[in-house]
């Protein structure tokens, strides 16, 4: 199955922009990977799908146009543009590893933002 | 507006077990494919087990396999995770999210187990 791997941590100046990494493990290139947010002491919440070609689908319930994603080979980046204090939160990036006869979906260890 | 609430959390023994329940609303829970996926204290998240829409199809993470069991009752809009020969590392906030395209669209708050001496 894949491993996905992502920084520890990341911060940003209030207004400025950071990007937050998800590598995926060699020979999963063509994997398909999810971003979801958790701010503190809070459930997570879906962000968005990213493949190689960009955005999957719609990104989840109210999130902010300040969220976009690209994708190229084993790289699954998801960029916050006018970083807000709201923004502040872990970021866990994951991935379905299911076939017919068996279900797996594995988690990157998280990157935690802080607005500076 | 979709709303999933776990309960069932606590304190428990080593070795002892807790039937975790989550309560849907807002939704079709029957069309549903639906997932549990747990966070140990300062750690990232785990997926623990998935269910099909109808019940018949389970899946459980390696860690879990032949100790938890979960289950769905879909008249009563309710899933379940029925935790069993409990360790200190399941110590964690078990979480119930609603499967949607491979992903999971929306979570609840979750509940704490605690498992202890």
């Amino acid at each position: 199955q894949p491993v996905l791997t992502q920084p520890p941590s990341a911060s940003a100046s209030l207004g400025a922009s950071v990007t937050l990494t998800c590598t995926l493990s060699s020979g999963y290139n063509n994997y398909k990977v999810d971003w979801y947010q958790q701010r503190p002491g809070k459930g997570p919440r879906f962000v968005v799908r990213v493949g190689t070609g960009g955005i999957m689908g719609s990104k989840g319930d109210d999130i902010s146009d300040r969220f976009s994603v690209l994708g190229s080979g084993l790289n699954r980046s998801l960029t916050i543009k006018n970083i807000q204090e709201e923004d502040e939160s872990d970021y866990y990036c994951g991935a379905d590893h299911g076939s017919g006869t068996n279900y797996v979906y594995v988690f990157g260890t998280g990157t935690k933002v802080t607005v500076l | 507006q979709v709303q999933l609430v776990e309960s069932g959390g606590g304190l428990v023994k080593p070795g002892g077990s807790l039937r975790l329940s989550c309560a849907a609303s807002g939704f079709t829970f029957s069309d549903y494919y639906m997932s549990w996926i747990r966070q140990a204290p300062g750690k990232g998240l785990e997926w623990v087990s998935y269910i099909s829409s109808g019940g018949s199809g389970v899946y459980y993470a390696d860690s879990v396999k032949g100790r938890f069991t979960i289950s769905r009752d879909n008249a009563k809009n309710s899933l379940y995770l029925q935790l069993s020969s409990l360790r200190a590392e399941d110590t964690a906030v078990y979480y119930c999210a609603r499967e949607f395209g491979d992903f999971f669209d929306y979570w609840g708050q979750g509940t704490l187990v605690t498992v202890s001496s």
